[in-house]
């Protein structure tokens, strides 16, 4: 089973260059999520989708849009990005707030 | 804010100890709870969940509730060096900017040989 996929690993982008960070999942699960994760900082979250059709704003969302394309997928947007997005995104995902998280692997970016 | 509260450690124990991992949170209603192990430069995988009052054991892990204190612990037995990693303790939620799960920030486990 793939689980969580992410896509890209890895990405730099300059300052003010846009990028969509993708995330799909297998299991089914009706809610997904989008978090960051800085030295010292924990992970924190940017947006969710609790089903498909639903997006809200987590913690931290400036800077960033979310499109919950289907079931499966959930995408996350850098409009302009800024010096101060460096860090890894991890998209999760799980079936409901009851059950556990599964994790991407994460997108390690980098803005110069 | 709801909250999960970890120590950041770093947590040092020698191999073959047992190493005790705390976590408490702040809403009572949370139903649900999960510890994820997090190895440097790698994505939170779970370890294990539990959502009922007292122990529930899986290997050498056991993971213990106290709903009435609103604690939750994971205990690991004979520790090894490979798992030194940062453990996150996450707690569901009832929607909201935190989302339908919060996490802690971690704590750190070096397992000395």
């Amino acid at each position: 089973n793939a689980g969580v996929t992410q896509t890209p690993k890895f990405q730099v982008l300059k300052t003010g260059q846009s990028m969509t960070l993708q995330c799909a999942q297998d299991m089914n699960h009706n809610s997904m999520y989008w978090y960051r994760q800085d030295p010292g900082m924990g992970l924190r979250l940017i947006y969710y989708s609790a089903s498909e059709g639903t997006t809200d704003k987590g913690e931290v969302p400036n800077g960033y849009n979310v499109s919950r394309l289907n079931k499966r997928e959930f995408s996350l947007r850098l409009e302009s990005a800024a010096p101060s997005q460096t860090s890894v995104y991890f998209c999760a995902s799980n079936r409901d707030r009851y059950t556990e998280a599964f994790f991407g692997q994460g997108t390690r970016l980098t803005v110069v | 804010q709801k909250e999960v509260e970890q120590n950041s450690g770093p947590l040092s124990v020698p191999e073959g100890a047992i190493a005790s991992l705390n976590c408490t949170y702040s809403d009572r209603v949370s139903q649900s709870f999960f510890w994820y192990r997090q190895y440097s430069g790698k994505s939170p995988e779970l370890i294990m969940s539990i959502y009922s009052n007292g122990d529930k054991e899986d290997g050498r892990f056991t993971a213990q509730l106290n709903k009435a204190s609103q604690y939750v612990s994971l205990l690991i037995r004979d520790s090894q060096p490979s798992d030194s990693a940062t453990y996150l303790c996450a707690v569901e939620n009832y929607g909201g900017s935190q989302g339908n799960l919060i996490f802690g920030k971690g704590t750190k486990l070096s397992v000395k040989p």
